[in-house]
C-alpha cells in the first residue's frame, strides 16, 4: 500500500523557519516526482513546486520561487518543504502528492499556522 | 501560465441527479495531461479522472470525463451522497501546473 505520511500541525511565529516532511512508502522512492500544494483557509489548491527524488532536480511555480525550498533525503524516503522566514500569509494546509499518471497519491496534509 | 476556469462555482443537485462540471483552459491542453480531483471537507484531494477520461483506481463508473483542446467536462451520471464535494480540474502540460478554482457540488 502506498502511503505519504505528513507531520502534525505546526504553530510558528513570523520570521521563524520551518521544515515539514512527507515520508513515502509502498513504492520505490525515486520512481515519481513529488509535488507540494498549498491550500489557504477556505480557498482552492495551488501547485507550489516539485522535485525529482532521483537527482533532486526541482521546478517551482513562480508564485513560490525563492520563498520555499523543496528537498529530499533518499536515505529515509522523505521529501521536505522548507521556509527560512515565515509570514502570516503562509498560514495554510500543505499537501505532498506523487504518482505516475497524475497525483494518484496524497499525504494527509500539514496545517501550518503563523501567528504572533 | 495556463489559467483554468471552472463553471459553475456551485452546483445544487439532489441525489440521483446528473452533474455536469465544466473546465475551460486559457490555451490548448493535451488530453494526456488533464485531471480531475475530488476533495471532501477536512480531507486531502483524491484523484478521480486522469488523462481526461480515465477513471482512477476505485472510482465508480458513474464518473466520466471528456473533452479536448480548451474545454473539458466531468460528468457524474447519478449523484450518490458520497459524491457531494468540491471538484478541481488540473493541467500539467506546462509549468507552472495549475488548478481550476473548484466547483462545489452541494445537496439541494
Amino acid at each position: 500500500e502506498v502511503q505519504l505520511v505528513q507531520s502534525g500541525a505546526e504553530v510558528k511565529k513570523p520570521g521563524e523557519s520551518l521544515r515539514i516532511p512527507c515520508k513515502i512508502s509502498g513504492y520505490s522512492f525515486t520512481t515519481y516526482w513529488i509535488s507540494w500544494m498549498r491550500q489557504m483557509p477556505g480557498e482552492g489548491l495551488e501547485w507550489m513546486g516539485r522535485i525529482a527524488p532521483s537527482d533532486s532536480s526541482t521546478d517551482y511555480s513562480p508564485s513560490f520561487q525563492g520563498h520555499v525550498t523543496i528537498s529530499v533525503d533518499k536515505s529515509i524516503s522523505t521529501a521536505y518543504l522548507e521556509w527560512s522566514s515565515l509570514t502570516a500569509s503562509d498560514t495554510a494546509m500543505y499537501y505532498c502528492a506523487s504518482g505516475g499518471r497524475a497525483w494518484d497519491y496524497w499525504g494527509q496534509g500539514t496545517l501550518v499556522t503563523v501567528s504572533s | 501560465e495556463i489559467v483554468l476556469t471552472q463553471s459553475p462555482g456551485t452546483l445544487s443537485l439532489s441525489p440521483g441527479e446528473r452533474a455536469t462540471l465544466s473546465c475551460r483552459a486559457s490555451q490548448s491542453v493535451s488530453a494526456s495531461y488533464f485531471s480531475w480531483y475530488q476533495q471532501k471537507a477536512g480531507q486531502a484531494p483524491r484523484l478521480v479522472i486522469y488523462s481526461t477520461s480515465s477513471r482512477a483506481t476505485g472510482v465508480p463508473d458513474r464518473f466520466s470525463g471528456s473533452g479536448s483542446g480548451t474545454d473539458f467536462i466531468l460528468t457524474i451520471s447519478r449523484l450518490e451522497p458520497e459524491d457531494f464535494a468540491v471538484y478541481y480540474c488540473q493541467q500539467f502540460v506546462s509549468s507552472p501546473w495549475t488548478f481550476g478554482q473548484g466547483t462545489k457540488v452541494e445537496i439541494k
